[in-house]
């Protein structure tokens, strides 16, 4: 089974603080993505990466970015956390192009990590 | 461009009752379509897809969904419903000419099966 892995279910931090939520993933996953997740809002995409030091911006990117220096690793960055960016973050991975069924390929969630910012 | 939505923000049913969480989506070819569960403080967790072929889809947990092409909708099912089926559903779309471009989610709707 995939399993994707992130570091911390809940954070607490204040607000201006740099803040780092680290996603593993275990089953050499080229695609990676981070969601926020907020009430009646649904998901929505963050940024995502395709590839080893490649990244794309999502639906909302402002206020994020992201790192990912190595393949199983996608880690999202609240430059200067404020009280909006308070939410629940899921991060999810799946195949990638290289495989023709990656297009339907299912994605796979970690458990999320639940940050408060006061 | 794609999308999709799911009508309803809550679905109550009694147990042993069928139930059915509805979706509908907008894609310029066809459709990738597929539903996940979100159990409380949990990820999501994929339950079923649509590709191509047979309409009705059958996924885990007993849950089935259909596709109708002609109402671009991608209803999710279940004849008899569980207290344990309590969670909230989301529908998702992809463009078959989109290529390797990210999942369109809907909102997600809440699903609660009264003992």
């Amino acid at each position: 089974d995939v399993k994707v892995t992130q570091s911390s279910r809940y954070l607490v931090k204040r607000t201006g603080e740099k803040v780092f939520l680290e996603c593993v993933q275990d089953m050499d996953h080229e695609n990676m993505f981070w969601y926020r997740q907020d009430p009646g809002l649904g998901l929505r995409l963050i940024y995502f990466s395709y590839d080893v030091k490649m990244k794309e911006k999502g639906d909302i990117p402002e206020g994020y970015s992201v790192s990912r220096e190595k393949k199983e690793r996608f880690s999202l960055i609240l430059e200067s956390a404020s009280t909006n960016q308070t939410s629940m973050y899921l991060c999810a991975s799946s195949l990638g192009a290289r495989y023709s069924s990656s297009y339907n390929s299912p994605l796979h969630f970690g458990n999320g990590t639940r940050l408060t910012v006061t | 461009a794609q999308s999709v939505a799911q009508p309803e923000d809550q679905v109550n049913v009694a147990e042993g009752n069928p139930l059915t969480v509805k979706c509908t989506y907008s894609v310029s070819g066809n459709p990738y379509l597929f539903w996940y569960v979100q159990y409380p403080n949990r990820g999501l967790q994929f339950l079923l897809k649509y590709i191509t072929g047979d309409n009705l889809v059958k996924g885990s947990y007993g849950f089935e969904a259909e596709f109708n092409k002609s109402q671009t909708s991608f209803h999710l099912k279940k004849p008899s419903a569980l207290v344990s089926d309590s969670a909230l559903y989301f529908c998702a779309v992809r463009d078959w000419n989109s290529g390797n471009t990210p999942l369109v989610f809907g909102k997600g709707t809440r699903l609660s099966v009264i003992a």
